[in-house]
């Protein structure tokens, strides 16, 4: 089967860190995506990670555990322009690469 | 601009009527995705598509039928034999069979 489970709703401080988990099972695994979703707009990629690690792009950083099937986005210096919904995607391969999706968590940032 | 449109971006139809979404790109990207978002939760995965010519189901295909004539265009017929039509419809496309979705804006479709 697969899953990805995420928490449905954050809640931070403006200026603050947050860290967003992920804890996925699938089969074919491939690689880890984090997309940022903002209300009645489409998703844009945040980050990718297909190897165990950290990978770091600016106030994003995101993390994968392969052995552990788990993964988190990091965000620092929170600003308001941050809350948003935040979406954990898996890529399988099994007979064909597809992108299957968590159903995201809210981020809500407040001053 | 390089890019991905969809159209159209709001539609309303009738129960029982078939409706067909457009999707066009000019990225020059192989593969091609249709996703339904409903409220407050994330994308499914409804039909795919890695080539020309080839598509294949995703999660939910049911009452979702699909073509891929050329590179560019990989429109989404919802039927009506959708039993629940009204959502959030994403295309999205990517230049590797593994590498990052790129969104068009979606197109809303609301049954009445």
């Amino acid at each position: 089967g697969q899953n990805i489970d995420q928490p449905t709703e954050m809640t931070a401080t403006e200026g603050a860190i947050v860290q967003i988990n992920c804890t996925y099972q699938t089969s074919g695994f491939n690689g880890l995506f984090w997309y940022q979703q903002h209300a009645g707009e489409a998703p844009t990629f945040l980050s990718y990670n297909v190897l165990d690690g950290l990978e770091e792009k600016g106030r994003f950083s995101s993390f994968l555990s392969r052995s552990k099937g788990y993964s988190y986005l990091l965000l620092k210096e929170l600003q308001m322009k941050d809350s948003a919904s935040y979406l954990c995607a898996a890529t399988r391969n099994t007979g064909g690469f597809k992108t299957i999706f968590g159903a995201g968590t809210r981020l809500f940032v407040k001053a | 601009d390089g890019g991905i449109t969809q159209s159209p971006k709001y539609l309303f139809r009738k129960e029982g009527q078939n409706v067909t979404l457009s999707c066009e790109q000019n990225l020059n990207h192989d593969a091609m995705y249709w996703y339904r978002q409903d409220p407050g939760q994330g994308l499914r995965l409804i039909y795919y598509s890695q080539i020309v010519n080839d598509f294949q189901k995703g999660d939910i295909a049911e009452g979702y039928s699909v073509s891929r004539e050329k590179k560019e265009s990989f429109p989404l017929t919802v039927t009506s034999a959708q039993k629940n039509p009204t959502a959030f419809y994403l295309c999205a496309t990517a230049s590797g069979f593994a590498g990052e979705l790129f969104f068009g804006e979606g197109s809303r479709l609301t049954v009445l």
